[in-house]
């Protein structure tokens, strides 16, 4: 059974850009969160969908955004790209809410310089 | 005061020792209960769910809720080098809060 797959693994942009990454979750799982790691902060949450639907938000600018598609996929977004938005943004998959076993992906490295 | 507390260690141990990673939280609507093992640079891998108070034994882990003190941990017995990594706990209401994390080394 494939886990979650994530991409691109790294990811290189200047200040100022934009980025998009993505998230397909395991086969049959319909709830995505994505969650942004840093070594200070640690697993800090940004958003959950279920059923194309945003369920949760965490307390990230709007600059961090995101979506989910009809087959589960998701995607988020990071408009004008700060340093400090360096980071392992991570997303997990779960069957359903209320949310039980959630799988990681390997994360995707974004580096801003 | 954070939902989830979790000392961040770091934490060293000779090999084939007890460890004993532990995590406290405040919100008695908690359901679910995990533990993530992370290596460095890798994602989180889920290691142990559990649901109700009690023990759950896989292994050589094994993890322990206790609801009325609002506590959870994790043990490991007989631990081994390749255990080295972070361990992160985490529970989950309407949404999973995650602990910081503690840094495991296993020293041969």
């Amino acid at each position: 059974k494939a886990g979650v797959t994530q991409t691109p693994r790294y990811l290189i942009k200047t200040r100022g850009q934009q980025v998009t990454l993505s998230c397909s979750p395991i086969s049959g799982h319909r709830s995505v969160s994505w969650y942004q790691q840093t070594p200070g902060q640690g697993l800090q949450f940004l958003f959950e969908y279920f059923s194309e639907t945003q369920r949760n938000k965490g307390n990230f600018p709007g600059r961090f955004s995101g979506r989910q598609f009809s087959n589960s996929r998701s995607e988020m977004n990071v408009s004008t790209l700060e340093l400090g938005d360096s980071a392992l943004y991570l997303c997990a998959s779960s069957r359903q809410p209320p949310n039980t076993e959630a799988f990681f992906g390997q994360g995707t490295r974004l580096t801003v310089v | 005061q954070k939902e989830v507390e979790q000392d961040p260690g770091p934490l060293s141990v000779p090999e084939g020792a007890i460890v004993s990673l532990n995590c406290t939280y405040s919100n008695s609507a908690f359901q679910y209960f995990m533990w993530y093992r992370q290596y460095s640079r890798k994602g989180p891998e889920l290691l142990m769910y559990t649901y109700s108070s009690g023990n759950k034994e896989d292994g050589r882990f094994t993890a322990q809720v206790d609801k009325s003190s609002k506590y959870i941990s994790l043990f490991i017995r007989d631990s081994q080098p390749s255990d080295s990594a972070t361990y992160l706990c985490a529970m989950s209401g309407n949404q999973f809060y995650f602990g910081t994390g503690t840094s495991l080394t296993v020293i041969p």
